[in-house]
């Protein structure tokens, strides 16, 4: 089947720390791999995706690789601003069909 | 622009009401979506809209019923709900892809949402 996982929650940092989320996936086939974030009261915004093995996508500073390897796709930052405080979705859509697969979300809190 | 647009913001019903929520696209996405979303969790997928018609269904009670009117819009109607239903409702669209045309890299775009209160 197709399942993502996400690092438990919540992570709280002072600014400018190193962010790392840890997102896993199964999935059959080849999928693409996003991480959308949601900031308080609004919807979700994709934030980077990545759609074959090896790929690196980024966005305001956040970064994640596609490793196959490993069914891996860990976001990262190297300094986390008090804006960056939201929660994070880890996500899969599936080889063919129209469904998207989502992990449980991690919360971020960066304190000054 | 990939801006997905939805009304009300929010909307506080009873449970002998009758309400609907509405989505609007222009980016000429052919799959549109509807997710139920609670408090500190993931969405929830409800309906899925491929080229209007419906193609997932993920056994949601009757007193939700979608409707695709045509390519650009999408509306959740709303009849006889509880307070568990009582969440925010999220719109989102991707542009449909086949898998011959890559659908795996489809990409989905969220609307703001919809605050629905049910007392």
């Amino acid at each position: 089947g197709n399942s993502v996982t996400q690092m438990e929650g919540p992570v709280t940092l002072s600014e400018e720390a190193f962010l790392t989320i840890n997102c896993t996936y199964t999935a059959t086939g080849y999928p693409s791999l996003f991480w959308y974030v949601q900031y308080p009261g609004e919807g979700l915004q994709l934030l980077l995706k990545a759609t074959k093995a090896d790929d690196k996508g980024s966005n305001k500073g956040f970064e994640a690789t596609y490793r196959k390897e490993t069914t891996s796709f860990h976001l990262e930052k190297g300094s986390v601003q008090v804006s960056d405080s939201a929660v994070y979705f880890c996500a899969l859509k599936k080889w063919g069909g129209n469904q998207f697969y989502f992990g449980t979300g991690t919360s971020l809190t960066v304190i000054p | 622009d990939t801006e997905v647009t939805q009304t009300p913001k929010h909307l506080v019903m009873g449970m002998t009401n009758k309400k609907s929520l509405k989505c609007e696209q222009h980016m000429g996405h052919r799959a549109m979506y509807w997710y139920k979303q609670k408090a500190k969790k993931p969405p929830e997928l409800m309906f899925v809209y491929s080229y209007e018609k419906l193609s997932i269904n993920e056994s949601v009670p009757s007193r939700f019923s979608p409707e695709c009117p045509n390519s650009s819009l999408l509306n959740l109607h709303l009849h006889a709900l509880q307070p568990e239903d009582s969440a925010l409702y999220l719109c989102a669209s991707s542009q449909g892809l086949l898998r011959r045309q890559g659908a795996h890299t489809d990409t989905q775009y969220f609307g703001p949402g919809t605050r629905l209160t049910v007392l």
